[in-house]
């Protein structure tokens, strides 16, 4: 597609689940990031990808959240046993690829944990 | 490691008034700043970049940002605020040399009155 498409766009879970968000980025882009926002606290990064590798997953706020990309193209956000404060929008990114170029954003899945 | 603070959580302007969003940054290295923009319900997108050229930097829809290095600063502005310039601005920041991942600031949410 011509952009950065993200799935589900909304998410309802029960506290304790397990979830999978979806990233397809930009065909071509190799640099692929996720991050989270809240309200209030704007966009918290998470994971970065070059490629298949991530170099930076410094932002993952527990190991309840992995992620991979395979491919060098999708990629899956997975949050184990969710809890009500993984409430957030999580948003993926894309760029060709060197840290000065820009990233192209999806709209995001709303994760809402009950 | 990099970071961004962006002062002022909300600016409330006038239309036709000046508009100024503050964005100071912290780095060891030089660095790439960005401002992105996410007009509502719409996804994020590039407003501007400095990547070590000019100092003043020219983006979409009239707004500039100038970097001041003795400042750490990398505020944007617009001379004139229309209607359309409500939205929540975000400041950002990755390392040249230093990690891949680009930081953002927690954002401001500029209103505009008629």
């Amino acid at each position: 597609g011509a952009g950065v498409s993200q799935s589900p766009s909304n998410k309802v879970t029960e506290k304790g689940k397990d979830v999978e968000l979806r990233c397809d980025p930009i065909s071509g882009h190799t640099a692929l990031y996720w991050y989270r926002q809240s309200l209030g606290q704007g966009l918290e990064f998470l994971i970065y990808f070059q490629g298949n590798s991530a170099p930076d997953k410094s932002g993952l706020p527990s190991d309840r959240f992995s992620a991979e990309r395979t491919g060098g193209s999708v990629s899956t956000l997975t949050i184990q046993r969710t809890q009500q404060e993984d409430s957030a929008v999580y948003l993926c990114a894309s760029s060709r690829g060197d840290r000065n170029e820009k990233l192209f954003f999806g709209s995001g899945t709303q994760l809402s944990v009950l | 490691a990099q970071s961004v603070t962006q002062l002022g959580s909300h600016v409330s302007v006038s239309e036709g008034a000046l508009v100024l969003l503050r964005c100071n940054y912290s780095s060891s290295v030089p660095p790439y700043l960005f401002w992105y923009v996410q007009y509502p319900n719409q996804g994020l997108q590039l407003l501007l970049k400095y990547t070590s050229a000019a100092t003043l930097v020219k983006g979409i829809n009239g707004f500039e940002a100038e970097f001041k290095k003795s400042e750490t600063s990398f505020h944007l502005t617009k001379p004139s605020a229309h209607m359309s310039d409500a939205a929540e601005y975000f400041c950002a920041v990755s390392e040249q040399g230093g990690s891949e991942k680009l930081v953002f600031g927690k954002g401001t949410k500029l209103t505009v009155n008629p």
